[in-house]
């Protein structure tokens, strides 16, 4: 079975520019998890879509969207990038709710200059 | 907000001894997991417990859960070049799905 495939791997862009990240889940699964990976403050939950509605979001400004289409693909959209959010970006899917492990790829890393 | 915090931040062994992570927690459980990420890459699932669980086995693995102090260990025996890597716990955090620490980072010396 394939696992979670994130892309592009790397991206660099500039203050105020926007990005779309990209990230296939493991067949079969339909939760997918975003979160966003920094030095200073970790891991933080930028949301979580299942069965192409979110259902859960995390404490980040509007400017950090996401959708997630019917063959469970997902997609994450920062528009007006600011230099702070640099960081590595991280698709997780899952099978079900409670007790199912998060299935992670390897991420996009993301420089804004 | 980071619901669990692991202790030591890094740890530096030699390769063959046994590597112990704690890691700490706020708020009430239904589960506690540990993950493992290797240098720029994604994390991997190493083990769940569950909160009505105490003790739990998978290879050299061993993870305890004490849910009166709100604290688990994760124990690597036998530790080996590979295992080189951040170890981080997560806990169901209510509305969000996973909450994670900040990590361990750990350095096997050969």
């Amino acid at each position: 079975k394939a696992g979670v495939t994130q892309t592009p791997r790397y991206l660099i862009k500039t203050r105020g520019q926007q990005v779309t990240l990209s990230c296939s889940p493991i067949s079969g699964h339909r939760s997918v998890s975003w979160y966003q990976q920094t030095p200073g403050q970790g891991l933080q939950f930028l949301f979580e879509y299942f069965s192409e509605t979110q259902r859960n979001k995390g404490n980040f400004p509007g400017r950090f969207s996401g959708r997630q289409f019917s063959n469970s693909r997902s997609e994450m959209n920062v528009s007006t990038l600011e230099l702070g959010d640099s960081a590595l970006y991280l698709c997780a899917s899952s099978s079900s709710w409670q007790d199912s492990p998060l299935h992670f790829g390897n991420g996009t890393r993301l420089t804004v200059t | 907000s980071q619901q669990g915090e692991e202790d030591p931040q890094a740890l530096s062994i030699q390769e063959g001894e046994n590597a112990t992570m704690n890691c700490s927690y706020k708020t009430s459980i239904n589960n506690l997991q540990w993950y493992r990420q290797n240098s720029g890459r994604g994390l991997v699932h190493l083990i769940l417990i569950r909160s009505n669980e105490r003790e739990k086995h998978s290879g050299r693995l061993r993870v305890t859960l004490d849910t009166s102090k709100k604290s688990s260990s994760l124990l690597i025996t036998a530790s080996r070049a590979a295992d080189t890597a951040s170890y981080f716990c997560a806990t169901d955090g209510g509305a969000q799905k996973l909450v994670f620490g900040q990590g361990t980072r750990l350095t096997i010396n050969p």
